[in-house]
């Protein structure tokens, strides 16, 4: 089947504007996570998502930052007012639970804040 | 806390030399340790994890508790094997990874 989506592929934006970013998951996989990886940092968690939980926003790095996911599916990351340093390729990835903790990533959304 | 870090950002290698990629960890309890790699243009994929003990395209890693280390090896490199190497942790309980900065790895010719 399908692996993981994300849309778009590539975002400019001016500082200061809004982006919002999306990702499908693997259909029936029960987490979702999101990282950033900027040259020089490695990957970065952002926020996870494991089925009905609360996600665990603890890796987001300021309240510009947030995530929904509806419906146990679609992910939707949030950005307001971009500023430069948000600049990366931001990652999503999915798995099917804890005990199969394999995650797989999707391709990516690189974000460029001009 | 939780750390992973890989001491090279870049590492070459000349093509049927051996290689090691460092990786030590930093955590209080048993971790699970994995090795990603991101070949040019492609996603990041899963290469091999410590529990599976396999070799996958050559390499393996061993889980030293003592050096809480998690070295990734292969004794002759391959031109293929050029990408970005990351180390990955997972502490207990229901935690997502935690990755080290990557090694980009070239094999030269």
């Amino acid at each position: 089947g399908a692996g993981v989506s994300q849309s778009p592929s590539n975002k400019v934006t001016e500082k200061g504007k809004d982006v919002e970013l999306r990702c499908d998951p693997i259909s029936g996989h029960t987490a979702l996570y999101w990282y950033r990886q900027s040259l020089g940092q490695g990957l970065e968690f952002l926020i996870y998502f494991q089925g009905n939980s609360a996600p665990d926003k603890s890796g987001l790095p300021s309240d510009r930052f947030s995530a929904e996911r509806t419906g146990g599916s679609v992910s939707t990351l949030t950005i307001q007012r971009t500023q430069q340093e948000d600049s990366a390729v931001y990652l999503c990835a999915s798995s099917l639970d804890r005990a199969i903790n394999e995650q797989y990533f999707g391709p990516g959304t690189r974000l460029t804040v001009t | 806390a939780q750390r992973v870090t890989q001491p090279e950002k870049l590492l070459s290698v000349f093509k049927g030399a051996p290689v090691e990629l460092k990786c030590n960890y930093s955590y209080s309890g048993s971790p699970e340790l994995f090795w990603y790699v991101q070949y040019s243009r492609q996603r990041l994929q899963l290469l091999l994890r410590h529990i599976s003990r396999e070799s996958i395209k050559g390499f393996t890693a061993d889980l030293n508790k003592g050096e809480t280390s998690f070295h990734l090896k292969k004794p002759f490199a391959q031109e293929e094997d050029s990408a970005m190497y990351y180390c990955a942790l997972r502490g207990s309980g229901n935690t997502p990874l935690v990755f080290g900065k990557g090694t980009r790895l070239s094999v030269i010719a």
